[in-house]
């Protein structure tokens, strides 16, 4: 079975600093990649994705992923965040049958 | 457009009683999805699924769990003889394309 894992159980960081959060996946087939954002009291949305293609992914709000086949990584990152990325993000694989396994999560707070 | 929605928001129960859970997809999504999101166990793939075919329940935790999906449209989870290790969020998502969209959730709690 495939698994992900999320380097950060907890980011603490200050507005304007950069963010680089770490995922990693067991899988060695063809995957699909995703990270989610879970704002405060709001339901899981998709930050961006990887099908195919370029591996350097950009996606709403700033995010980019660069997914690294060699490392089995897929590593979230933002050059500036601001107080309202303070969120949970999930990081999630799926090797195209369909079922998500995601990450254990990664709390971020953005000190303002 | 009329996003994933999920009802109710919140339900308590008391163990051993029965709850069901409703999912009413995004328009047009041919895949359903429910997840299940808890403190000890992150988020888990419950069932699946797709059209007309059978549906994957290899999440499902054990057998008081099922779920229907009538008419292509709307799904039903049903807890049955509810548990406190039940309670969490179980969320409903759905697709077209690979993409999953996921409803705000149902929080259970188990008294």
């Amino acid at each position: 079975a495939q698994s992900v894992s999320q380097h950060n159980h907890h980011v603490i960081l200050s507005e304007a600093a950069s963010l680089e959060l770490g995922c990693n996946y067991s899988y060695g087939g063809t995957v699909n990649l995703f990270w989610y954002v879970q704002y405060p009291g709001q339901h899981l949305q998709l930050l961006l994705k990887y099908f195919s293609g370029d591996p350097l992914v950009k996606g709403i709000k700033g995010f980019e992923a660069e997914f690294i086949k060699s490392k089995f990584s897929f590593n979230l990152r933002k050059p500036s965040v601001q107080w309202s990325d303070t969120a949970e993000y999930f990081c999630a694989v799926t090797n195209n049958d369909y079922k998500l396994s995601f990450g254990a999560g990664t709390t971020v707070t953005v000190r303002a | 457009g009329a996003g994933v929605s999920q009802s109710p928001s919140n339900k308590v129960t008391e163990k051993g009683k029965d709850v069901e859970l409703r999912c009413d997809p995004i328009s047009g999504h041919t895949a359903l999805y429910w997840y299940r999101q808890s403190l000890g166990q992150g988020l888990e793939f419950l069932i699946y699924f797709q059209g007309n075919s059978a549906p994957d329940k290899s999440g499902l935790p054990s057998d008081r769990f099922s779920a229907e999906r009538t008419g292509g449209s709307v799904s039903t989870l049903t807890i049955q003889r509810t548990q406190q290790e039940d309670s969490a969020v179980y969320l409903c998502a759905s697709s077209l394309a690979g993409e999953q969209y996921f409803g705000p959730g149902t929080r259970l709690t188990v008294t």
